[in-house]
């Protein structure tokens, strides 16, 4: 069963706006991580920023935020005064305690126009 | 620079054959991770290593193994290899084994199988 959904394939943002892209997922474990991670053009895997499912503020990192909705089961990635730079693959993971492994979402392709 | 490295980058062989990937994690991490990405499966978790121990197995194919030596290197192992296996091939390591500790990608394997 798909556990990660990103429902974007695409978004298009104009430099120095805002973007958020969507991550919903769905589990019955408790106890839970969630990870966002940017894949350039280049092809490496960057981390990005986490949230953990006990944690009662927001992830923020830079000009990255976490919007956590745990009863909507929900993960958005807003990122803030977009920059060129920004435009690459966007992944949303989840990782369960009771299992261990990362499940990822199929990416949002985020392109920055100038 | 992650701080992870992966050989070799690029490998080209012929269905049928046999490969090995090479994975060395940050300095300090105990925990190895192996993914897969392809364009019709997305990106999979393969299987995690933890202090030179398998501590949770994903989507990982009885043709493929791997495993993490006393120096905390990892080795993924591909056998009796199909064109579609052919994708990117990820490392991943983090400091520890539980879930809210972020992974560090390497930069990537490129298999193409022909």
């Amino acid at each position: 069963a798909q556990k990660i959904t990103q429902t974007q394939p695409g978004m298009f943002v104009q430099e120095k706006e805002a973007v958020t892209l969507d991550c919903t997922y769905d589990t019955s474990d408790p106890s839970y991580g969630l990870f966002w991670y940017k894949q350039p053009s280049s092809g490496e895997m960057i981390f990005l920023i986490y949230q953990g499912s006990y944690d009662q503020q927001n992830a923020t990192e830079g000009r990255y935020s976490l919007n956590f909705q745990k009863a909507r089961k929900s993960a958005n990635l807003v990122i803030s005064a977009s920059q060129l730079g920004d435009s690459a693959m966007y992944f949303c993971a989840m990782r369960e305690v009771s299992n261990n492994d990362m499940r990822f979402g199929a990416g949002t392709r985020l392109t920055v126009k100038p | 620079d992650s701080g992870v490295t992966q050989t070799p980058k690029h490998l080209i062989t012929a269905t049928g054959q046999r490969v090995t990937l090479r994975c060395s994690p940050r300095s300090g991490d105990l925990s190895v991770y192996w993914y897969q990405q392809s364009l019709d499966q997305g990106l999979q978790f393969l299987i995690q290593y933890y202090n030179g121990e398998e501590r949770a197995k994903g989507n990982i194919l009885e043709r493929f193994s791997a495993q993490q030596f006393p120096d905390l290197h990892s080795e993924l192992n591909l056998s009796s290899l199909e064109l579609g296996d052919s994708a990117l091939y990820f490392c991943a390591s983090s400091a520890g084994r539980r879930s809210s500790y972020e992974q560090y990608f390497g930069p990537g394997t490129r298999l193409t199988v022909t």
